[in-house]
């Protein structure tokens, strides 16, 4: 059962135009989530994260934006770049039972052209 | 070091063999996670440690998966006698301590087993 859930396995996005990547959760005991970045053969590499106290993040040309009564989360990108051109995971974390893990969608893919 | 480094990057094991993965999480760093990732998905949690205590095993896919952090640092995550369906790229990510903070990725080992 899938408890983070990234829709779309894909997005193409022309350079300079923004990119907006999409996220939603079931578990309401998720309180804090982040995107990773992942190039391949690589691991993934932290962009951004939200506490669910907040509804938007913003750092350079990445903004996080939260609808926790909706149970969604995106990702903005402005503007896209070439380099942007990855595959990007959303992960969520509680305190569920002790634990801290990261859950992770399964990721999208961004290819942004020149 | 800089980062979190795993080694090997690559491991090829016969069926039914033994293999040991080793990762150096970043210094001072006191939680450590392992996890799983499949060709086409994004990570699957096996097991976290905070220091020496291994506090959530709860992904861990059978009784062959193992793992340890003898010392509260470098962690081995040992699979015995290896399947096919082990197959994967096992990554290891640190996190400064408690709370919500950014967790980092190592590069991973991608497991082949033939």
């Amino acid at each position: 059962d899938q408890q983070v859930k990234q829709n779309s396995p894909s997005l193409s996005v022309q350079e300079g135009r923004i990119s907006i990547l999409n996220c939603d959760y079931t578990n309401s005991m998720f309180d804090y989530f982040l995107w990773y970045k992942k190039y391949p053969a690589e691991g993934p590499t932290f962009l951004i994260s939200i506490s669910s106290i907040k509804d938007k993040n913003e750092d350079g040309r990445f903004t996080v934006f939260l609808n926790k009564s909706a149970k969604h989360l995106s990702l903005h990108i402005v503007p896209s770049q070439p380099g942007d051109s990855a595959v990007y995971f959303c992960a969520a974390s509680g305190k569920m039972g002790g634990s801290e893990k990261l859950v992770f969608g399964k990721g999208t893919k961004l290819t942004v052209n020149p | 070091g800089a980062g979190v480094s795993q080694s090997p990057r690559y491991k090829v094991a016969k069926r039914g063999q033994d293999v040991a993965l080793r990762c150096d999480p970043i210094s001072g760093h006191v939680s450590l996670f392992w996890y799983q990732q499949a060709l086409g998905q994004g990570p699957e949690f096996l097991t976290y440690f905070q220091n020496e205590a291994q506090l959530d095993k709860s992904g861990l896919p059978s009784d062959r998966f193992f793992a340890e952090r003898p010392e509260g640092s470098v962690s081995t995550l040992k699979i015995q006698r290896t399947q096919q369906e082990d197959s994967a790229v096992y990554l290891c990510a640190s996190r400064r301590g408690r709370g919500y903070t950014e967790a980092f990725f190592g590069q991973g080992t991608r497991l082949t087993v033939v």
